[in-house]
């Protein structure tokens, strides 16, 4: 089983929608939780953590359920400039510093 | 201003020919990590130092070794490369403490001919 599985996609959504996105780790002892944001042929670039208690910036929100270790991004309104791919991503076990990337969903915002 | 700067950007080397991928680094980070990203995969971490403290991830191949002269700067060498290891290279750094954000680079483009 992989470390950090995602559904792949794409996800084609018109301008003004509400997407979702979902994420599973298999390793219970992780303990750290961001989505990264990466556009076509860049680098990844943090979009945000994720905490337990969710939390939101702006039209973005991301859960954590430990219990059945899954993550999951809320995007509304989407805008063209949501386009990109949104990595999961988790730290690899407890105290670990190192990070385990999901392959990544690919969100296309459509005018 | 750029905190994280690999260099080149674009990469063409042949195969079996040794090739040095650079990234530097204005933060003053102590960590710094090489992954290596193929289409439509993830980044695979494939090293990293933690200071000067060198960490080879267990499926790394022996063809990549790496360098850190200094806090800033640290090198990726492929010693022969093949045609499989085109791929896109990333640079990050990490402060030690309790954050595990990652600033990436830009990343080198290898392609192998």
């Amino acid at each position: 089983r992989k470390e950090v599985e995602q559904d792949p996609g794409p996800f084609n959504v018109p301008e003004g929608a509400t997407v979702a996105f979902n994420c599973t780790y298999s390793n219970s002892a992780s303990q750290s939780f961001f989505w990264y944001r990466q556009d076509c042929r860049k680098e990844p670039k943090l979009l945000m953590s994720v905490y337990s208690s969710g939390n939101e910036d702006g039209r973005f929100t991301a859960q954590l359920n430990r219990a059945s270790q899954y993550i999951s991004l809320l995007i509304r309104d989407s805008k063209l400039s949501d386009s990109a791919t949104y990595l999961c991503v988790v730290t690899r076990g407890a105290g670990a510093n190192n990070l385990f990337f999901g392959t990544g969903t690919r969100l296309t915002v459509i005018p | 201003d750029a905190m994280v700067i690999q260099n080149p950007r674009y990469q063409v080397t042949q195969f079996g020919k040794p090739v040095t991928l650079s990234c530097s680094q204005t933060l003053n980070h102590n960590v710094m990590y090489w992954y290596q990203q193929k289409s439509s995969q993830a980044p695979k971490l494939l090293f990293h130092y933690y200071d000067k403290d060198f960490n080879n991830e267990a499926d790394t191949p022996d063809n990549f070794q790496s360098r850190r002269p200094n806090t800033s700067f640290c090198f990726l060498d492929i010693r022969s490369p093949g045609l499989g290891d085109a791929a896109m290279y990333l640079c990050a750094t990490r402060a030690s403490g309790p954050s595990y954000e990652q600033y990436f680079g830009p990343g080198t483009r290898l392609t192998v001919t």
